[in-house]
């Protein structure tokens, strides 16, 4: 399957409420990098966790890590209804292509008003 | 200062027409990469690119399909005589050479669809 698996594949939830995304990934890691994507629009990048880290915060946003399971969590706490947007997960291997992003397939996070 | 130019946004051509998107990296970025996303898909790794030189065209697909970044002017991805599964939106991303491991700035894309 695929590197940088994300699940859940769609989350619905309400304002004010937090998201948990989660991320799954097969190869050793230089860095794992969260983006998110507004309908229709370009990636706008949130968040790195280089491999050598286990948390990382962010204003709303935090990122964990564990190397020993491959995977990845984003949560997002106190949603708001402009949170609403496709979260992909992407690695950079830790091998000779350190420069090429794996994504997922991503979450796409409804938050309701 | 300007983020990733794309151009166009959307482009409509006929199967057999070729198809030319156009990608100008943010100004100090000399490191440029184009992206494909499938509907429903995350992005892939298309090819990676410096002025004038490809470094790693793995992702690209054998035939139809070529990438420039000439010393002067914007990053071109080329795809020649288009079928409908080149349909997808093809994002071009950059970055400092400082930078090479870490963060790619991502242009709005660009929407191609082949009828």
């Amino acid at each position: 399957s695929q590197q940088g698996e994300e699940d859940p594949q769609a989350l619905s939830i309400q304002e004010g409420e937090n998201a948990t995304m989660n991320c799954s990934y097969k190869t050793s890691i230089n860095n794992l990098q969260w983006y998110r994507q507004n309908s229709g629009r370009g990636l706008v990048h949130l968040i790195l966790i280089r491999s050598n880290e286990r948390e990382k915060h962010s204003g709303r946003l935090r990122v964990t890590l564990d190397t020993s399971k491959k995977s990845s969590s984003l949560l997002i706490t106190a949603s708001r209804a402009a949170d609403t947007a496709s979260y992909f997960c992407a690695t950079i291997d830790s091998g000779g292509s350190n420069y090429k992003l794996t994504f997922g397939k991503g979450t796409l996070l409804t938050v309701n008003p | 200062n300007a983020g990733v130019m794309q151009n166009p946004r959307h482009l409509v051509r006929r199967r057999g027409q070729e198809a030319r998107l156009r990608c100008s990296p943010m100004k100090g970025h000399s490191h440029v990469y184009w992206y494909r996303q499938l509907p429903e898909e995350g992005l892939k790794f298309m090819v990676y690119l410096q002025k004038e030189n490809i470094i790693d065209e793995s992702g690209m697909p054998k035939e139809r399909f070529s990438a420039e970044f000439p010393k002067e002017g914007p990053s071109i991805l080329r795809i020649q005589q288009v079928v409908r599964g080149d349909s997808a939106a093809y994002f071009c991303a950059s970055s400092p050479q400082w930078a090479v491991s870490y963060e790619q700035y991502f242009g709005p894309g660009t929407r191609l669809t082949v009828t």
